[in-house]
This record gives structure tokens, C-alpha cells and sequence, in this order.
């Protein structure tokens, strides 16, 4: 079955410094997405990038699609304290007729020391 | 207004004891799901309805058993808990995938721990 892998498991940073999350699939992806989840809650969509080579940004956060749409990644400029938390990609596939499958990586946890 | 609701929000309980937890979505989509997040934080699917009909059912204990009654609604049952079960179950939902591009929204989650 489809597989999506992410790494770092784990990135400690200074308040102020970068941060990047790779994503990667075991197959060509229909659409990639990102989802952030704070400590405690639960996770909420951040950005779907659908195209090959796709670059999208929110604010300090840029996405990017890779040309193969096979891996993705997920820059921070500056982190904040308010970064913090688990960012997990999700890739989408067909499982079958028209009904699609995301399937989640296992995120990279996000610490900001102030 | 709360976009997908889960309840209980947490639930303790012993083991071989059989639990519920409901899900209850108001934005109008066709899917929901169930998924599991353990405590390693890995996020995993176990079901995916489609306006009542089952569309995604991974390798899931047939002691975990969906229903969903109408497409606002998916319920979690399980029957005979064990350790294992302990986690931390999402209901999410989303439109209808017709071209495999649809963000999910999550509940709040529900934490069950088996003693």
C-alpha cells in the first residue's frame, strides 16, 4: 500500500531560527496536504498543493510540490513560539472506482525554545 | 457553532468493556472518518463513510464497528476492549472526493484510555 514518509521526527529550534519538514511517497500523489496540530488538539488543514513543482506561501510558511509529485515539503522563516507543534503531511491516492485515501505521515513535532 | 463535534471527550474504561463514541458533523459534507492517533502521535485511518456507505475500511479489528445512521452523523463502536485501543480517536469530514482533492476538518478527538 501507499506509503508517505516525514522527516524530521522531531526539530528543536531557537526562536528565530528555520525550520523544514520533508514529505515523501512511496507513489505519485493526486494532491498533497499539510495539517498542523497544536499540543492537546487536534490536527487542522493548512495548504493542499495539487500541482507538479507547486509553490504556495502562507505568510513565514512556503510549500512546496515536487516535480514528480512524490515529495513535498514545509518551510518555516523565523519561527515563532506560536509554531509550535506537529506538522504532518497527507497524500492523496485512489483506493479504488472514484473514492480517494489520504494518507498521513507521521508528522515532525516542532519545538520553539524562546 | 462547532463544525464537527465528538463525544465523550474522554473515556475511561476497563477491559472486555464494549464503548461508544458518537460524531456529529454541521457543514453539509458527504464523508467522514474515523482515525486513530497512538501515542507516538502516528495519525491512521480506520474508516471513511460516503453519505452512509462505507467506502475505506483498513486492517481494523472487526471489534471496532462504524455506523453511520445519516452523512451528518459517524458513530464508533467497540466491543471487548483491550490495552491496545488506548488512543486517541478523530472523527473528520469532508466533501464528497470527486477529482481527490478535499481538506478533512477534525473533531475535538475523543481520549480513551482501557485500564
Amino acid at each position: 500500500g501507499q506509503q508517505v514518509m516525514q522527516i524530521p521526527q522531531y526539530q528543536h529550534v531557537q526562536e528565530g531560527e528555520d525550520f523544514t519538514t520533508y514529505c515523501n511517497s512511496s507513489t505519485t500523489l493526486s494532491n498533497i496536504q499539510w495539517y498542523k496540530q497544536r499540543p492537546g488538539g487536534h490536527p487542522v488543514f493548512l495548504i493542499q498543493l495539487v500541482k507538479s513543482g507547486e509553490v504556495k506561501k502562507q505568510k513565514r510558511l512556503t510549500f512546496q510540490f515536487g516535480e514528480a509529485k512524490k515529495n513535498s515539503s514545509l518551510h518555516i522563516t523565523a519561527t515563532q513560539t506560536t509554531d509550535v507543534g506537529t506538522y504532518f503531511c497527507a497524500g492523496t491516492s485512489q483506493s479504488g472506482g472514484s473514492n480517494y485515501k489520504l494518507t498521513f505521515g507521521k508528522g515532525t513535532l516542532l519545538t520553539v525554545n524562546p | 457553532d462547532t463544525a464537527v463535534s465528538q463525544t465523550p471527550k474522554y473515556l475511561v474504561t476497563q477491559m472486555g468493556n464494549d464503548k461508544s463514541i458518537k460524531c456529529e458533523q454541521n457543514l453539509g459534507h458527504d464523508t467522514m472518518y474515523w482515525y486513530k492517533q497512538d501515542s507516538k502521535k502516528f495519525l491512521k485511518i480506520m474508516f471513511s463513510y460516503n453519505n452512509k456507505e462505507l467506502i475505506i475500511n483498513e486492517t481494523v479489528p472487526n471489534r471496532f464497528s462504524p455506523k453511520s445512521p445519516d452523512k451528518a452523523h459517524l458513530n464508533l463502536h467497540i466491543n471487548s476492549l483491550e490495552l491496545g485501543d488506548s488512543a486517541v480517536y478523530f472523527c473528520a469530514s469532508s466533501r464528497r472526493w470527486t477529482s481527490g482533492s478535499s481538506e478533512q476538518y477534525f473533531g475535538p478527538g475523543t481520549r480513551l484510555t482501557v485500564t
